[in-house]
């Protein structure tokens, strides 16, 4: 089993460019999320699904969108890049409810210049 | 609204000496908790988690927390640090009837020869 994996690994955009990260599990879990890490503020949850053709907001949504067309991948969206999200983007998969833990992709580091 | 807070963004202990890292959770009724380790450039693995079976919890690698609910704590110990320890570690609590974990903003641990 692969777990979780993201691609790319690392990117680097220029303000106004648009880029899509891809977060794929072979776990069969229903529920995926999308994170950002940045220093001193622990990971901040972007955008989740609970399952497939489903999405919902986070705590921090502006600026992205998200797709879950297939129960495996869940992708994230930039439309118009912008400094303010150089981040470190972690993709998770979980079975569902919350006594279950989630399990986390390596990451895509992201540099918006 | 839920949160955790983690006591220390920065932990140094020699190799050997006692490892404490402190959680605590804002609750009135008790959640699941979990503690994440983060090893440079990678994702998050999980160490343990509390689902209320018991109160002492075991992790992997020699680590273990105790739920304490009437301190709101779910602090995270290892009777003797190695070198290999040093990572950040991240608290984390889902609400029983949600479908999203909360994570605190982490706690870096140096362990020193």
């Amino acid at each position: 089993n692969a777990g979780v994996t993201q691609t790319p690994k690392f990117r680097v955009l220029k303000t106004g460019q648009s880029m899509t990260l891809l977060c794929a599990q072979d776990m069969n879990h229903e529920y995926m999320y999308w994170y950002r890490q940045d220093p001193g503020m622990g990971l901040r949850l972007i955008h989740y699904s609970v399952g497939e053709g489903t999405t919902a907001k986070g705590e921090v949504p502006d600026g992205y969108n998200v797709s879950r067309l297939k129960k495996q991948n869940f992708l994230l969206g930039l439309e118009s890049a912008a400094p303010s999200q150089t981040s470190v983007y972690f993709c998770a998969s979980s079975y569902p409810a919350g006594i279950y833990e989630q399990y986390f992709g390596p990451g895509t580091r992201l540099t918006v210049t | 609204a839920q949160s955790v807070t983690q006591l220390g963004s920065h932990v140094s202990v020699s190799e050997g000496a006692l490892v404490l890292l402190r959680c605590n959770y804002s609750s009135s009724v008790p959640p699941y908790l979990f503690w994440y380790v983060q090893y440079p450039n990678q994702g998050l693995q999980l160490l343990l988690k509390y689902t209320s079976a018991a109160t002492l919890v075991k992790g992997i690698n020699g680590f273990e927390a105790e739920f304490k609910k009437s301190e709101t704590s779910f602090h995270l110990t290892k009777p003797s640090a190695h070198m290999s320890d040093a990572a950040e570690y991240f608290c984390a609590v889902s609400e029983r009837n949600t479908d999203k974990l909360i994570f605190g903003t982490g706690t870096r641990l140096q362990v020193f020869p």
